[in-house]
């Protein structure tokens, strides 16, 4: 069945620390790749996407995610975290058949800590 | 900017009531979605539309209907709320393809007692 997982439920970074924020899709060929946020009482807000070509996409405010087709992954990632970085994120695809929407993962609450 | 609009932040009910839960759009877009939210499950599809008149089941329909008579508007309908329905809901709406960005209102608290 066709599916996206985020494996970690919550992470915890220090802020100017490295973050990288992982998903795994289950599908037979390559879907369409999104990450969102949603800030605390706020909607969500796409940070990327991901259709073809070039496996490494930049973001906004500073992220950027690798596809990697022989793991069936697309993570996140960001150099150097900052407090206001803290939020949940979602991870998403759209698999290329007709009649289906975005999926989400059930996302990852990062917390940063000073 | 797009704007999308959801008629209410926090909406409280009581179980057997008929519930609805507007959304409106300005940018003209094609899809309309309605996802819920809760704690440790992420967002769960209800119910989307490519077209007016049009509605396709997510994969959590059950107890819930949608109305598009409008482009501009997504209506979810809880026929006779139950408490396992407080949830917020999301309304989403994009331009047609599978590859459009999506654009979130702020959602609706809705709680069921």
């Amino acid at each position: 069945a066709q599916s996206v997982t985020q494996p970690d439920i919550h992470i915890t970074v220090s802020e100017g620390a490295s973050l990288e924020l992982r998903c795994n899709y289950s599908y037979g060929a390559t879907p369409y790749l999104f990450w969102y946020v949603q800030s605390p009482g706020q909607g969500l807000q796409l940070l990327l996407k991901y259709f073809s070509g070039d496996t490494l996409v930049q973001g906004i405010k500073g992220f950027e995610a690798e596809f990697k087709r022989s793991q069936s992954s697309f993570n996140l990632r960001k150099p150097s975290v900052h407090w206001s970085d803290a939020a949940e994120y979602f991870c998403a695809v759209a698999f290329n058949q007709a009649g289906t929407a975005l999926i989400f993962g059930k996302g990852t609450t990062l917390s940063v800590s000073s | 900017d797009v704007k999308v609009t959801q008629s209410s932040r926090y909406l409280v009910k009581r179980t057997g009531e008929k519930v609805f839960l507007e959304c409106v759009q300005d940018m003209d877009h094609e899809n309309m979605f309605w996802y819920r939210q809760d704690p440790g499950l992420g967002l769960r599809l209800i119910y989307f539309s490519y077209d007016v008149k049009m509605k396709e089941k997510g994969d959590i329909p059950e107890g819930y209907s949608v109305s598009r008579e409008k482009k501009e508007r997504f209506s979810l309908i809880l026929e006779s709320a139950s408490t396992n329905q407080t949830s917020m809901y999301l309304c989403a709406s994009s331009f047609g393809g599978q590859n459009e960005k999506l654009f979130f209102g702020s959602g609706t608290q809705l709680s069921v007692l």
